[in-house]
């Protein structure tokens, strides 16, 4: 059974960093890319970043561009996301994402963490 | 970038009724790069339908997806208590991920 669980969300004040983990089971994590989609109160979903299956490539949205960085450990089965600068609109439940055999869709989700960005 | 628009927002059906949702791009994308999610409250979102027709691991039949170019559909042929809920679509380009806004089944 596919099992991605989140970890590390909680409440820090604005322009504070926060690091968060997924560690996953039940697939071969090296060779799938791995994601974090978040979700602010009440609204829709927002892919945030993606990391390719060997770590050397990685992507973000706009929104998170030179604040997050992703990385992944495949020796541990962990991908993390380092969030620095943080701001109120960063407020949301952070799901960790799996890919799918095509990289262009997401197969598997943790139940995600809670990032509260206030003062 | 991509925009992508689900429509009706809501949807107000009853059990057993056949909800037809619709996801329109702003420009062509390639099908293959189309995927629907279901999310009910509380829970992560699972995934429906990628490649724009084609069902994910233990999705029941009475979900399908079809489309092309700017417009996507997915129906939901006979709607059971537990479809009541929100439904995105998403596409990538290979280097960003964009989802739709969101599209809510709503019991009638």
């Amino acid at each position: 059974e596919v099992q991605l669980v989140e970890s590390g969300g909680g409440l820090v004040q604005p322009g504070g960093s926060l690091r968060l983990s997924c560690v996953v089971s039940g697939f071969t994590f090296s060779t799938f890319s791995m994601s974090w989609v978040r979700q602010a109160p009440g609204k829709g979903l927002e892919w945030v970043s993606l990391v390719d299956t060997t770590g050397y490539n990685t992507y973000y949205a706009n929104s998170v561009k030179g604040r997050f960085t992703l990385s992944r450990d495949n020796s541990k089965n962990t991908v993390f996301l380092q969030m620095r600068s943080l701001r109120a609109e960063d407020t949301a439940v952070y799901y960790c994402a799996k890919g799918g055999n095509s990289w262009y869709y997401f197969d598997s989700w943790g139940q995600g963490t809670l990032v509260t960005v206030s003062s | 970038d991509i925009v992508l628009t689900e429509s009706p927002v809501t949807l107000s059906l009853s059990p057993g009724e056949r909800a037809t949702l619709s996801c329109r791009a702003s420009q062509s994308v390639n099908s293959n790069f189309l995927a629907w999610y279901q999310q009910k409250p509380g829970q992560a979102p699972r995934l429906l339908i990628y490649a724009a027709s084609r069902r994910a691991t233990g999705i029941p039949d009475r979900f399908s997806g079809s489309g092309s170019g700017t417009d996507f559909t997915l129906t939901i042929s006979s709607l059971e208590p537990e479809d009541f809920a929100v439904y995105y679509c998403q596409h990538s380009d290979g280097s960003s991920w964009t989802f739709g806004l969101g599209a809510r089944v709503e019991i009638k």
